[in-house]
C-alpha cells in the first residue's frame, strides 16, 4: 500500500463547477501538506500549503486537512479551463530528512 | 525568480548509451532531488542530495547514479540506458532547515531510450 494514494483521473467537467480533489494517507506524522500544480510538458508549481488540520483559502481555492481521517483536499471554485491541469498532492512529517511524499497526481480537464 | 534549470528538454539515446542529465539552481539550496514521472505512477525519488559530495538513494535508484561536486548542480547518470528508463525526468531543489520549505522544478527532459 502506497503512504498516499491520490486518484490519477482523468477527472473532466464543465466550466464554472465546482471540483474536489482528494488524496489519503496513512502516516499519522505527516504534518505538512502541500498541493502543487503541473500543466502539460512543465514543471510543477506549489499552489497551496496547510499546516496540521484545517483549511486554507486562497481565491478560488481551498486546501482542507483532516488529520482524524487522513484525507486532504482540495477545492477549486468557479473552475476554469485554465485551471486544466495535473494536480499532485505531498505532504512530509517533522524529522529525520523532511522528505516530501507524493501523490500519483490527479488530471483534471475543464470542458470550455 | 528563483529558476531550476535542466540541461535539455527533450532527449533520444540508443540502449547501452551512457546519458548524463543536468540540473542547475540559482537558490543556494541545500536540497536536490531527480524524480521520475511516469503516467499513473506520479513522482518517483530515484536520489536526492543534502549537501556537496552527499547523497542518498530514493526508491528506485537501480540503473541511476548521481554527483554534486557543486551546490548549485546535480546531475543524474544513467549508467547503460534501457528502455524501461523512458520517461520525463524531474529535477527540484529545496531549501534545508524544515519540513515546510517549498520545492521548485525544473521544467523536465523527456528522455526517449530507443
Amino acid at each position: 500500500q502506497k503512504e498516499v494514494e491520490q486518484d490519477p483521473g482523468p477527472l473532466s467537467v464543465p466550466e464554472g463547477a465546482i471540483v474536489s480533489l482528494n488524496c489519503t494517507y496513512s502516516n499519522s506524522a505527516f504534518q505538512y501538506f502541500m498541493w502543487y500544480r503541473q500543466y502539460s510538458r512543465k514543471g510543477p508549481e506549489l499552489l497551496m500549503y496547510t499546516y496540521s488540520s484545517g483549511n486554507k483559502e486562497d481565491g478560488r481555492f481551498t486546501a482542507q486537512v483532516d488529520k482524524s481521517s487522513k484525507y486532504i483536499s482540495l477545492f477549486i471554485r468557479d473552475s476554469q479551463p485554465s485551471d486544466s491541469a495535473t494536480y499532485l498532492c505531498a505532504m512530509s512529517a517533522m524529522g529525520g530528512n523532511y522528505q516530501l511524499i507524493w501523490g500519483a497526481g490527479t488530471k483534471l480537464i475543464i470542458k470550455p | 525568480d528563483v529558476k531550476v534549470t535542466q540541461s535539455s528538454r527533450y532527449l533520444v539515446k540508443r540502449t547501452g548509451e551512457k546519458v548524463f542529465l543536468e540540473c542547475v539552481q540559482d537558490m543556494d539550496h541545500e536540497n536536490m532531488f531527480w524524480y521520475r514521472q511516469d503516467p499513473g505512477l506520479g513522482l518517483r525519488l530515484i536520489y536526492f542530495s543534502y549537501d556537496v559530495k552527499m547523497k542518498e538513494k530514493g526508491d528506485i535508484p537501480e540503473g541511476y547514479s548521481v554527483s554534486r561536486e557543486k551546490k548549485e548542480r546535480f546531475s543524474l547518470i544513467l549508467e547503460s540506458a534501457s528502455t524501461n528508463q523512458t520517461s520525463m525526468y524531474l529535477c527540484a531543489s529545496r531549501p534545508g532547515g524544515g519540513v515546510n520549505t517549498e520545492a521548485f522544478f525544473g521544467q523536465g527532459t523527456r528522455l526517449t531510450v530507443v
